[in-house]
């Protein structure tokens, strides 16, 4: 099993470009959720999706969409991406929302907007 | 709103020595705590699970503890080496994974 995959693992993008980031799991986990990562701030939640074709808002939402479309693929966009978005994103997945089943994460897309 | 804090946010000790790390919560409604090593420009691995019923796990040198009541966890790491050098992450489950900002260990020879 391949666990989480993420791509692209690197990307550079002009203030207003738009781009989409592929997250992927292999291990038939119902939930599924993007985080960001900065420095001194930890990580925190974009959006999360309990099953295919769900989405929700997470803490930070603003500025980012989603799609879950295939159960083993969740998808992130900037639609017009800002200074503000440059960060490491993280994806994660797993079994239930419960609270025996643990998050497993992918290799992160460290993406920096110039 | 739950807010998670890991204290020291960096620590530094020779190779053989037991350390603990700290991290506590302000809200003690949590369904579980989950601890993550994050090796440098690399993706977080769970390392242990410890469910709200429970007061602690162990695996291999590592054992970490629950105590709901007063907010806290430890992540107790014996005998430590210098492959355990890297950011260590505590997160509590409140039906939403929250973080804390981490603690990066450096272990030296």
């Amino acid at each position: 099993n391949a666990g989480v995959t993420q791509t692209p693992k690197f990307r550079v993008l002009k203030t207003g470009q738009s781009m989409t980031l592929l997250c992927a799991q292999d291990m038939n986990h119902e939930y599924m959720y993007w985080y960001r990562q900065d420095p001194g701030m930890g990580l925190r939640l974009i959006h999360y999706s309990v099953g295919e074709g769900t989405t929700a808002k997470g803490e930070v939402p603003d500025g980012y969409n989603v799609s879950r479309l295939k159960k083993q693929n969740f998808l992130l966009g900037l639609e017009s991406a800002a200074p503000s978005q440059t960060s490491v994103y993280f994806c994660a997945s797993s079994y239930s929302g419960t609270a025996i089943y643990e998050q497993y994460f992918g290799p992160g897309t460290r993406l920096t907007v110039t | 709103k739950q807010e998670v804090t890991q204290i020291p946010a960096a620590l530094s000790v020779p190779e053989g020595e037991n350390l603990v790390l700290n991290c506590s919560f302000t809200d003690s409604a949590i369904y579980n705590l989950q601890w993550f090593r994050q090796d440098p420009g690399k993706g977080l691995t769970s390392l242990l699970l410890i469910q709200s019923s429970q007061r602690e796990q162990t695996s291999g040198r590592l054992n970490a503890s629950l105590d709901k009541s007063s907010g806290r966890s430890t992540l107790y790491i014996a005998a430590s080496q210098p492959g355990d050098s890297a950011t260590y992450l505590c997160a509590v489950n409140t039906d939403k994974l929250i973080f804390g900002t981490g603690t990066r260990l450096q272990v030296f020879p």
